[in-house]
């Protein structure tokens, strides 16, 4: 079974710009997290999408969103981009049947903004 | 809510003996713990689970501690090899679909 893809791999955009993330989850899995990775604050949570609905959000600012697709596949949406926001983000999927099942993790995709 | 901590960020152990990494949650209602590994370059791969109504568990070399008394989760790495090297995290979950909440991570240097 074909294990969770991100694309891009590799970014860099310039402050003030958007960016896309997209990722596609292990086939039949329903939920689709998305995770902010830095040196300084490690792995923070972003938000998470269910069937095509956002169920958690953590604390970040309202330039990030995302969304999820019919077929499970999400995309996440950075706007009016900071120096700050160059991290790599990870997108992470699960089958969510009991609330209690593993997350497996993508590649990542590291963005970089100057 | 829920915060995760750990007590080393770095760890180096001669290959052949045993690592241990520990964490520790704040949160009593924690109901789910995992552990992962991140080698360089790439995501966090899946190591081993624990439910809170277990306070042991075993993998390939692996075992994972749960004391809930005082909050505290450990993993251990038997015979620790070149390819154990990477940065650990724990991540902790209330269930419910909660979120995971996650360490800052341990570096665990394998030295030859």
């Amino acid at each position: 079974k074909a294990g969770v893809t991100q694309t891009p791999r590799y970014l860099i955009k310039t402050r003030g710009q958007q960016v896309t993330l997209s990722c596609s989850p292990i086939s039949g899995h329903r939920s689709v997290s998305w995770y902010q990775q830095t040196p300084g604050q490690g792995l923070q949570f972003l938000f998470e999408y269910f069937s095509e609905t956002q169920r958690n959000k953590g604390n970040f600012p309202g330039r990030f969103s995302g969304r999820q697709f019919s077929n499970s596949r999400s995309e996440m949406n950075v706007s009016t981009l900071e120096l700050g926001d160059s991290a790599l983000y990870l997108c992470a999927s699960s089958l969510a049947l009991t609330g209690l099942e593993t997350q497996y993790f993508g590649p990542g995709t590291r963005l970089l903004v100057l | 809510g829920e915060s995760v901590g750990l007590h080393l960020p770095t760890l180096s152990v001669q290959e052949g003996d045993n690592s241990i990494i520990n964490c520790a949650y704040s949160n009593s209602a924690s109901d789910y713990f995992i552990w992962y590994k991140q080698e360089s370059g790439k995501g966090p791969q899946f190591i081993i689970d624990i439910r809170s109504n277990m306070d042991k568990r075993q993998g390939q070399r692996v075992t994972v501690l749960l004391n809930k008394t005082v909050k505290h989760l450990s993993l251990q790495i038997a015979a620790t090899q070149p390819g154990d090297s990477a940065v650990y995290f724990c991540a902790v979950s209330q269930g419910g679909n909660t979120p995971l909440v996650f360490g800052k991570g341990t570096r665990l240097s394998v030295i030859a």
